[in-house]
């Protein structure tokens, strides 16, 4: 069955402009999380998506930054007016529920954000 | 303070021997579960184990064990038979149970092991 997809791989974009980042969760996966995590680091929470409750955006670090997910599906990253502190690699997770301890969340591969 | 600690930046092992990575948590809930994931040079991060707060025994997943002291807070991860392809970063993380952001995973600085011919 298909994992957790993100895209684009790769974004190398100049500081000032917007990207949008992608996230495709497995299939019945009702939870969704957002990560960063910069080099040589380990991950930071941004957000969390939860059916239809509202998201958790307590890890989100500034204003900037900002994202939607379409019912159980498809989730957008959006980070405005981008900053050489924001390069990173995103990670974007799944799991089935998110309301219990023992959920085990599902990695995609990432997308590594490169601001010039 | 830091939620999850993990002390070793970088360890090595020789191929076929048993390692260590070490792990200590800080947290006041009663209900939380410690994970540990292997994060290889390709940058996907692969759960390996699970050790919730109330279970009594040890968790095993083949090579992996998990040596959970509670009066301690430590859940060090020990890989048995190392192997070349368990050269990878190596994350401790820590879902609470309860209270705001019971849901997400606070996560280690890892420990970068690289396994020896």
């Amino acid at each position: 069955g298909a994992g957790v997809s993100q895209s684009p791989s790769n974004k190398v974009t100049e500081k000032g402009k917007d990207v949008e980042l992608r996230c495709d969760p497995i299939s019945g996966h009702t939870a969704l999380y957002w990560y960063r995590q910069r080099l040589g680091q380990g991950l930071e929470f941004l957000i969390y998506f939860q059916g239809n409750s509202a998201p958790d955006k307590s890890g989100l670090p500034s204003d900037r930054f900002s994202a939607e997910r379409t019912g159980e599906s498809v989730s957008t990253l959006t980070i405005q007016r981008t900053q050489q502190e924001d390069s990173a690699v995103y990670l974007c997770a799944s799991s089935l529920e998110g309301g219990r301890v023992f959920d085990e969340q599902f990695f995609g591969p990432g997308t590594r954000l490169t601001v010039l | 303070a830091q939620k999850i600690t993990q002390t070793q930046p970088g360890m090595f092992v020789q191929e076929k021997e048993a390692v260590t990575l070490d792990c200590t948590y800080d947290t006041s809930d009663q209900s939380y579960g410690l994970f540990w994931y292997k994060q290889p040079s390709s940058g996907e991060m692969i759960f390996l184990i699970y050790q919730g707060s109330y279970d009594e025994q040890n968790a095993t997943e083949g090579r992996y064990s998990l040596n959970f002291q509670k009066a301690r807070k430590s859940a060090n991860l020990v890989i048995s038979a190392s192997q070349l392809g368990d050269s990878a970063m190596y994350f401790c993380a820590m879902r609470e149970g309860s209270g705001a952001g019971s849901y997400q995973l606070t996560f280690g600085k890892g420990t970068k092991l690289s396994v020896i011919p």
